[in-house]
Order: structure tokens, then C-alpha cells, then sequence
């Protein structure tokens, strides 16, 4: 089945510092990417959309300028939490999907654990 | 944001039981999804549905896309230690640009 690589998948580093999570499609291409952010004993929370040659889309309360993501390719996106801070701590999980079909289901990455000290 | 409402919240449950989970929504879906994610890791799907009423199973689960298009459950049969996790249902509505809607989760616990 469709294989979705994200790395790294654990991250400690000190506050003020900027952090690159990259999520790779690696059977498919995945026109469309998807990045959320999941709390302790919580659901997944989508952040923003990652459409390949143009701006994300992000949802309502997450900070554009916060979290930059880029999708230069149709098997790579992006997300970089800049200037991170202790309550940007938290699992990051990425997912692709085929915007062809948009109905399919979307296949995620293993997720990437964010430490702010 | 917009979530299903997934039931129930957590179980603990015998090595050997059968095991229903189900979701609920107030409007309709295209495809309901149903995912499972240990701990750490990130969801794995189990089960695809396309059509209300598809009733799919894929070894000892089972998943069913409800006729009023707006519910779905998910049954496990003979649990065993292996399935301890948490199980999400998700799904695709008619105008949502491929953005998946989640469920709270249900977790899973299953004792030898």
C-alpha cells in the first residue's frame, strides 16, 4: 500500500530554535498534504493543507508565519515551526492524499515528536 | 474545528470479547474511514467505506457505512493483546476538498 516517510520522528531542542519536519510520499504522489498536530489522549488536529506549487491553507487559529510549509514537489512537504516554543511541543503527523481523488483515503506518516525545552 | 462524535470514549475489555465502536454524525458523508494508531506512531487505516450501506470486513474487523449516510461502527471479533490502541473513524464529507474529519478516538484496552 502507499507509503508516507516523515522524519525525523523525534526532535528535543531549545526554545527560540527553528524546526524542518519533512514528510515524503514514497509510492505516490501526493498532490495534496495534510499536517496535524495531536495532544496527549486527543484527536488528530488538521493545522494546514499543502498544496503542491502553491500557498497552504491553514486553518482558523494556527499562525501562518509559525508554521511554514512548503511543497515544492509532488513527494515532498515541509513544515517548519519556527522560533519554537515549550507549548509547540507536540506529536506533528503528516499525511497525503492523491487530490485526483479526493475521496481516497489518505495514507500518514509515523509522526514526528516535537520537545521544546 | 468539526468532529464526529465517536463512541465509546475508552474500553477495557477480556482477551476473547467482541468489541463495537461506532460514530455519528449530524450530516451526511461520502466515505467513512476507520483508522487505528498505536502509540507514538501515526494512524493506520483498517477499513474503507464508499457507499451507504457497504458492509466490509477485513479479518476479524468489521465496518459498516450507515444508510442514512451519517454513522458507521466498527466491530472487532475475538480481541486479542494486539489490538490495544486507539481506533479513530473519519470521513470525507461531500463539499470538503479532500480534508478528513475526525473522530475523538476510542481507546482500546485489552487484558490477557
Amino acid at each position: 500500500g502507499a507509503v508516507v516517510s516523515q522524519h525525523p520522528s523525534w526532535v528535543i531542542c531549545k526554545s527560540g530554535t527553528s524546526v524542518k519536519i519533512e514528510c515524503r510520499s514514497l509510492d505516490f504522489q501526493a498532490t495534496t498534504m495534510f499536517w496535524y498536530r495531536q495532544f496527549p489522549k486527543q484527536s488528530l488536529m488538521l493545522m494546514a493543507t499543502s498544496n503542491e506549487g502553491s500557498k497552504a491553507t491553514y486553518e482558523q487559529g494556527v499562525e501562518k508565519d509559525k508554521f511554514l510549509i512548503n511543497h515544492a514537489s509532488l513527494t515532498l512537504s515541509t513544515l517548519t515551526v519556527t522560533s519554537a516554543h515549550p507549548e509547540d511541543s507536540s506529536f506533528y503527523i503528516c499525511s497525503g492524499g492523491d487530490r485526483r481523488n479526493s475521496n481516497q483515503p489518505q495514507h500518514f506518516g509515523d509522526g514526528t515528536r516535537l520537545s521544546i525545552l | 474545528g468539526q468532529q464526529l462524535n465517536q463512541s465509546p470514549q475508552s474500553m477495557f475489555i477480556q482477551e476473547g470479547e467482541d468489541v463495537s465502536m461506532n460514530c455519528t454524525s449530524s450530516s451526511i458523508f461520502n466515505t467513512w474511514l476507520w483508522y487505528k494508531q498505536d502509540p507514538g506512531e501515526g494512524p493506520v487505516l483498517l477499513i474503507a467505506l464508499y457507499k451507504a450501506g457497504e458492509l466490509t470486513s477485513n479479518g476479524r474487523l468489521t465496518a459498516q457505512f450507515g444508510i442514512t449516510r451519517k454513522d458507521s461502527f466498527l466491530n472487532i471479533s475475538a480481541s486479542i493483546p494486539s489490538d490495544v490502541g486507539i481506533y479513530f473513524c473519519a470521513g470525507f464529507r461531500p463539499s470538503n476538498t479532500g480534508k478528513l474529519i475526525f473522530g475523538q478516538g476510542t481507546t482500546l484496552q485489552v487484558k490477557p
